[in-house]
């Protein structure tokens, strides 16, 4: 059965902290990997696609690579407008017309 | 230009009562997506169209549950007999890509159903 498991639940950090947050995925044939970020009350944004083992995205202080059975978010020199949740999700062969999602990361950036 | 708009953003139910989620995808997107979201979990796939033609409803919890999109542009989620279980955010998403290419999902910013 295709997963995602996101870690950790939550995280704490003091402004300009650098840190990362983990996706680790089981799938039967991977097409893409997706990292969204969600606002409260609002829907996930998209940030990136990964396709293959060894990409690797930027944006701003947000930097997203990947493995064979994982992918990280890496945030450097947070900011507070960092905060937020922090979904990984990932298309696969069998997965038919389904994106599937991880719990997410709940991020807190303190000034 | 305009995003997925979602119709209401609020939504109370008595339990029992029956109750229809819109959903305005961006302008000529292909496909469209029906997910569930718990409160403090990922979405969770409820049902996909492409175009007009669903496709996958697998997701779909049980049989109380409707999807439709008629002619291929504007979606409807209807609920009937509500129940507590029921209460989450039903988040609508559409993408420009057939299911075969895999791509990035366009979410509106759902309605959050509560039934009491």
């Amino acid at each position: 059965e295709d997963q995602v498991t996101q870690s950790p639940e939550a995280l704490r950090l003091q402004e300009g902290e650098s840190s990362s947050l983990n996706c680790s995925y089981t799938v039967s044939g991977l097409r893409g990997l997706f990292w969204y970020r969600q606002d409260p009350g609002k829907g996930p944004e998209f940030l990136f696609t990964l396709y293959s083992a060894g990409e690797e995205k930027e944006k701003e202080r947000l930097k997203a690579t990947l493995t064979k059975k994982e992918s990280f978010l890496h945030i450097t020199a947070p900011k507070p407008e960092d905060s937020a949740t922090y979904l990984c999700a990932v298309q696969a062969n069998t997965g038919g017309f389904k994106t599937i999602f991880g719990a997410g990361t709940r991020l807190f950036v303190k000034a | 230009g305009a995003g997925v708009s979602q119709s209401p953003r609020y939504k109370v139910a008595k339990r029992g009562q029956d109750v229809a989620l819109r959903c305005d995808p961006i302008s000529g997107h292909v496909s469209l997506f029906w997910y569930q979201q718990a409160l403090g979990q990922g979405p969770e796939f409820l049902t996909y169209f492409q175009n007009e033609a669903q496709l996958d409803k697998s997701g779909l919890p049980s049989d109380r549950f409707f999807a439709e999109r008629p002619e291929g542009s504007v979606s409807t989620l209807k609920i009937q007999r509500t129940q507590q279980e029921d209460s989450a955010v039903y988040l609508c998403a559409s993408s420009p890509l057939n299911w075969d290419t895999p791509g990035p999902l366009h979410f509106g910013n759902g309605t959050r159903l509560t039934v009491t």
